[in-house]
């Protein structure tokens, strides 16, 4: 398993800002993930943080939106930016400790999330 | 588009019942799990079922997993206080590590 830490928990912004969420592993991982959870709906990926190269966005999610950084293998940074009301959501990182094809790949270890609210 | 549907959206049973719940996918699949979520936190993973396998157990909990009929479904017997939570399922693809989540059941368990 692994222990995640995000920061901050929670916080209250204001629209047209930004916000840089922090995740941190105790160990190094090779995959790590962002995602959205908007209020009452289930998880949306946002995007896979790659160490040492841009991040990999899904549909509908894009870089100027939400930058991620992937310094090293157990730290990684989302900035949801320009906020909106809209992006009040909880967002969570996950990491995934499995190699492909392993016993645990695919299975899927979440920090505590972030619940940001944008007036 | 999301991968999975749960049914029931929302489940409230007494303590010590068994609750069900369902989910249902789209694609061939190389593993499905279910997670629980707690008031808004984390995600905790609960059971993984691997496309080759029928019913998995850990615990209280039972997965059964219909590869023919894309389906999937959790029991948890003797339902405990505790367990009131929100359950998730997620799909992974043959290959790609990334999860797709179902739309979720929020179960409450009354004491």
């Amino acid at each position: 398993s692994a222990v995640i830490s995000q920061k901050p928990s929670r916080d209250i912004c204001q629209r047209g800002t930004s916000l840089t969420i922090q995740c941190q592993v105790d160990s190094q991982v090779t995959m790590m993930f962002w995602y959205r959870q908007q209020p009452g709906q289930s998880l949306t990926l946002i995007a896979t943080a790659n160490q040492g190269s841009e991040a990999t966005y899904e549909s509908g999610f894009v870089i100027d939106k939400f930058p991620i950084s992937r310094p090293n293998l157990t730290f990684s940074t989302l900035t949801v930016s320009n906020m909106s009301p809209e992006d009040s959501s909880i967002y969570l990182c996950s990491v995934d400790l499995g190699l492909a094809g392993g016993p645990e790949y695919n299975e899927q270890f979440f920090g505590p999330g972030t619940r940001l609210t944008v007036l | 588009s999301q991968q999975g549907e749960e049914d029931p959206q929302a489940l409230s049973i007494q303590e010590g019942e068994n609750a069900t719940m369902n989910c249902s996918y789209k694609t061939s699949i190389n593993n499905l799990q279910w997670y629980r979520q707690n008031s808004g936190r984390g995600l905790v993973h609960l059971i993984l079922i691997r496309s080759n396998e029928r019913e998995k157990h850990s615990g209280r909990l039972r997965v059964t997993l219909d590869t023919s009929k894309k389906s999937s479904s959790l029991l948890i017997t003797a339902s405990r206080a505790a367990d009131t939570a929100s359950y998730f399922c997620a799909t992974a693809i043959f290959g790609n590590e990334k999860l797709t989540f179902g739309t979720g059941t929020r179960l409450t368990i009354i004491p």
